[in-house]
């Protein structure tokens, strides 16, 4: 059981790629999310699927895009990657029902860098 | 308006003494939920503690503990007998209602404890 796995670890682009940051977990679980943290900063939420076939922005969505391609797994894209976008990213996931607990379980994160 | 608010941008403690770490919040939907997450150096978040809105009692979770004062609006973690893996950075988070019968979480800005031997 290895929980919520992101890949890559570390990404270094430069102004204008594009790349897309994978995301993917094994607790069958309902809801999942995409994150960002910078410095000084709490996490913020870019996207998130409430269930499979449905995604919804979040707080910080410009410039990204995501696909919930099944139930474990969601995606996000940068489509022209800016410096702006230089941040770690936290994919997490949550089991979603009347008796589920409400607890987010988050991915080690991946650390992008856009030059 | 921030949500979620820790004014305690550093903290340090005396390992094998308790610290509190203070979160207060804003909301007005009567149904929500305090987190406390850990991040070590590492990198990962690790959850902690989590208090309903309608649960009777404070939360704990072995050394860690949770002061909830809802009419003050504050959830503050109480860490009992500091230990020297103790020290990173602690978020307090609330869960919000989202689309679709989900929930997110919004967070606070952190607070950063070292325990010093």
């Amino acid at each position: 059981n290895a929980g919520v796995t992101q890949t890559p670890k570390f990404q270094v682009l430069k102004t204008g790629q594009s790349m897309t940051l994978q995301c993917a977990q094994d607790m069958n679980h309902n809801s999942m999310y995409w994150y960002r943290q910078d410095p000084g900063m709490g996490l913020r939420l870019i996207y998130y699927s409430a269930s499979e076939g449905t995604t919804d922005k979040g707080e910080v969505p410009n410039g990204y895009n995501v696909s919930r391609l099944n139930k474990r797994e969601f995606s996000l894209r940068l489509e022209s990657a800016a410096p702006s976008q230089t941040s770690v990213y936290f994919c997490a996931s949550r089991k979603q029902g009347a008796l589920a607990r409400h607890t987010q379980y988050f991915g080690p994160g991946t650390r992008l860098t856009v030059l | 308006a921030q949500k979620i608010t820790q004014t305690q941008p550093g903290m340090f403690v005396q390992e094998k003494e308790a610290v509190t770490l203070d979160c207060t919040y804003d909301t007005s939907d009567p149904s929500y939920g305090l987190f406390w997450y850990k991040q070590p150096s590492s990198g990962e978040m690790i959850f902690l503690i989590y208090q309903g809105s309608y649960d009777q009692q404070n939360a704990t979770e072995g050394r860690y503990s949770l002061n909830f004062q809802k009419a003050r609006k504050s959830a503050n973690l109480v860490i009992s007998a500091s230990q020297l893996g103790d020290s990173a950075m602690y978020f307090c988070a609330m869960r919000e209602l989202a689309q679709g019968g989900s929930e997110k979480l919004v967070f606070g800005k952190g607070t950063k404890l070292t325990v010093n031997p």
